[in-house]
């Protein structure tokens, strides 16, 4: 089935450093949505987006939508400890009402 | 608000035994219904979704099934488990206009 290739795969940084992740997929998506999942817990919903170009910021994280509508991008500025878990980009490909395509996620580990 | 509940948190089950995993949501009605299975440090894998009481889509060929019985109530189950059942599964919930999905607290199911 359709894959999105997040990448990185895991990354070390530390505290006060900013991050930053992306989404690509040879597909066009009509809707990109950021969850943040932290262990043994269901994923958080951090920021979703529906327009090409567009640029959504929820507190120090910021994403895009990216203009050809085949990837996203998501950057955490200052990481603080808490930011640790996995960051999971998903799309909506265009054709497949009520499903979402799920990244392969990332995992952020933050030291101080 | 919307909020949704999954049980047992936790279960340990012997091969071949029945399986039977719970989802409800409160605060919104006619929901789309998802269940996500997640081996552990993986991705998200879409088991099955509903877009209304007894429509019940599969998307992985598997020993497993699901039921709607009611608006917000989502039911996960196996007549016999296998080893490779074990994994972390989640129920999602999303609305009919948008395509963001909210997860549940999941359900750690290891099979022994």
């Amino acid at each position: 089935g359709q894959q999105l290739n997040q990448s990185p795969q895991s990354m070390f940084i530390q505290e006060g450093e900013d991050v930053s992740m992306n989404c690509t997929s040879s597909s066009i998506f009509n809707t990109w949505l950021w969850y943040k999942q932290d262990p043994g817990e269901g994923p958080v919903l951090l920021i979703a987006l529906y327009k090409a170009g567009e640029l959504t910021s929820n507190g120090r994280l910021t994403a895009q939508f990216g203009i050809t509508r085949k990837d996203s991008f998501l950057n955490i500025s200052a990481s603080i400890p808490s930011d640790v878990g996995i960051y999971f980009c998903a799309g909506q490909l265009a054709g497949t009402a009520s499903k979402l395509t799920f990244g392969t996620g990332t995992r952020l580990q933050v030291t101080l | 608000s919307q909020t949704i509940h999954q049980w047992p948190a936790t279960l340990v089950q012997p091969v071949g035994s029945p399986l039977s995993l719970e989802c409800t949501v409160e605060g919104t009605s006619n929901p789309n219904l998802y269940w996500y299975r997640q081996a552990a440090g993986r991705g998200l894998q879409l088991l099955f979704y509903s877009v209304g009481i007894g429509q019940i889509s599969s998307e992985v060929p598997q020993n497993l099934s699901a039921s709607r019985p009611q608006d917000r109530q989502f039911i996960l189950s196996s007549k016999k488990l296998l080893l490779s059942d074990s994994g972390f599964y989640l129920c999602a919930w999303s609305g009919k206009v948008t395509y963001e999905q909210y997860f549940g607290p999941g359900t750690r199911l290891t099979v022994t």
